[in-house]
């Protein structure tokens, strides 16, 4: 069974520094996805990043980067500059076909002035 | 391009009746997956379709259905209202859901129902 695991419920960063949020991941599928979503408190959940099982670099999409390190089964999110817009719950998911994604518990964070 | 829209946005509705929610995808997405978010059991998959077809299936009772249609846009229902039914209906849309291979799930602004 596929397991997605976040263990920080909260985080707490300045606005302009850098934050990572953990996530950590179970299965034995060889092929699969892993994502990042973010759920402001409107409830809409908005695509962050994507990294594949068989990429060999670390995705990154603007002030998003993905530290992938497959060995360790670990997928953390990465911000950097942190913005007072960045203040949302951040989702690690992950799917293994059939697009049924497995979550998270999430991570709240909130950006400091 | 226009993305994932849900409607309606908010439903109250009382124990024993049934509801229906509406989710029409991004253009040209086949795929359409629901999800369910509470507080206590966080965000579970329901069931996603395909082509008109259930390709998958959580572990949710009967009483949850949904169908797609021939324009890709899709429907759940909830017959017989639970009070544990009170959640955020969450659907997801993908481009071409090829069996086996990840793809990006796009996510409507979801519908907050509550069971009274």
């Amino acid at each position: 069974a596929q397991k997605i695991t976040q263990t920080q419920p909260g985080m707490f960063v300045q606005e302009k520094e850098a934050v990572t949020l953990d996530c950590t991941y179970d299965t034995s599928d060889p092929s699969y996805g892993l994502f990042w979503y973010k759920q402001p408190s409107s409830g809409e959940m908005i695509f962050l990043i994507y990294q594949g099982s068989y990429d060999q670099q670390n995705a990154t999409e603007g002030r998003y980067s993905l530290n992938f390190q497959k060995a360790r089964k670990s997928a953390n999110l990465v911000i950097s500059a942190s913005q007072l817009g960045d203040s949302a719950m951040y989702f690690c998911a992950m799917n293994t076909g059939f697009q049924k994604l497995v979550f998270g518990t999430g991570t709240r964070l909130l950006v400091s002035p | 391009k226009a993305g994932v829209t849900q409607t309606p946005r908010y439903l109250i509705k009382t124990r024993g009746q049934q509801v229906t929610l509406s989710c029409s995808p991004i253009s040209g997405h086949r795929s359409v997956s629901w999800y369910q978010q509470t507080p206590g059991q966080g965000l579970q998959f329901l069931f996603e379709y395909f082509s008109e077809t259930q390709r998958n299936k959580g572990n949710f009772p009967g009483r949850f259905s949904g169908r797609q249609f021939s324009n890709s846009r899709s429907e759940m229902n909830v017959s017989t209202l639970e009070l544990g039914d009170s959640a955020l209906y969450l659907c997801a849309s993908s481009l071409v859901g090829l069996a086996g291979a990840p793809d990006t799930q796009y996510f409507g602004p979801g519908t907050r129902l509550t069971v009274l």
